[in-house]
């Protein structure tokens, strides 16, 4: 059974760096074809995609959030961290990370409200 | 960059036929994938590559993927179905969700 679980602050100040950590298990990130990726959702709103990161360690990130976006793999502890930098309180959202294969996102995790203000 | 449309929302009665689109630029082309969402919950995954469906999901949910549009079709429409809905695609290697459509259940 594959279980995924996004961990990190549940405030942050504007300006600030967001880092966020998907703990996972189920599966290894070192197999061909697995990734995992960020999503998140502002309250009331759409999905909106964030970065992907594969076993090879290719990443992803959205055109638009390129720049202050970073994501890593620490496949030993079965853990993805997405870093996003410059943070505004158009960015309170819930952030979620999920399973990605070949061509699904499969499963998410529970996901992580995250509000930025001062 | 590449952006898929939906209709903000779609209304049925029980036991009829839901249908909801995507349209994009040569959608066809790549592989659309459906999530549902229901209020407080994580987007589950109901089709994948256009009309696979994942194990446990009824087989009331298909899809189809052709020239510019890709739609999830529920058939025989019940309560506990009434969610949003999310397209999703894949355009050079990275991933794009569609707005977002409320399926009511009258």
């Amino acid at each position: 059974q594959i279980t995924l679980k996004e961990s990190g602050p549940t405030l942050v100040k504007p300006t600030q760096t967001l880092t966020l950590t998907c703990t996972f298990s189920g599966f290894s990130l070192n197999i061909s074809g697995v990734g995992v990726g960020w999503i998140r959702q502002p309250p009331g709103k759409a999905l909106e995609w964030l970065a992907l990161i594969y076993w090879n360690d290719d990443k992803r990130y959205s055109p638009s959030l390129k720049s202050r976006l970073t994501i890593t793999k620490d496949t030993s502890k079965n853990q993805v961290v997405l870093t996003m930098t410059n943070m505004d309180p158009v960015d309170t959202a819930t952030y979620y990370c999920a399973h990605s294969g070949s061509n699904w996102i499969d499963p998410w995790g529970q996901g992580t409200l995250v509000t930025v203000s001062s | 960059s590449y952006e898929v449309t939906q209709p903000p929302s779609v209304s049925v009665f029980p036991g009829q036929t839901a249908s909801i689109t995507c349209s994009g630029d040569k959608l066809g082309d790549k592989y659309a994938s459906w999530y549902q969402q229901k209020p407080g919950q994580s987007p589950v995954l109901v089709i994948y590559q256009d009309i696979k469906r994942p194990s446990g999901i009824p087989e009331r949910f298909s899809g189809s993927n052709s020239g510019n549009t890709a739609t999830l079709t529920i058939s025989g429409t019940q309560a506990m179905d009434e969610a949003d809905y999310y397209c999703q695609a894949w355009d050079t290697s990275t991933v794009v969700f569609g707005g977002g459509t409320k399926l009511t259940v009258l």
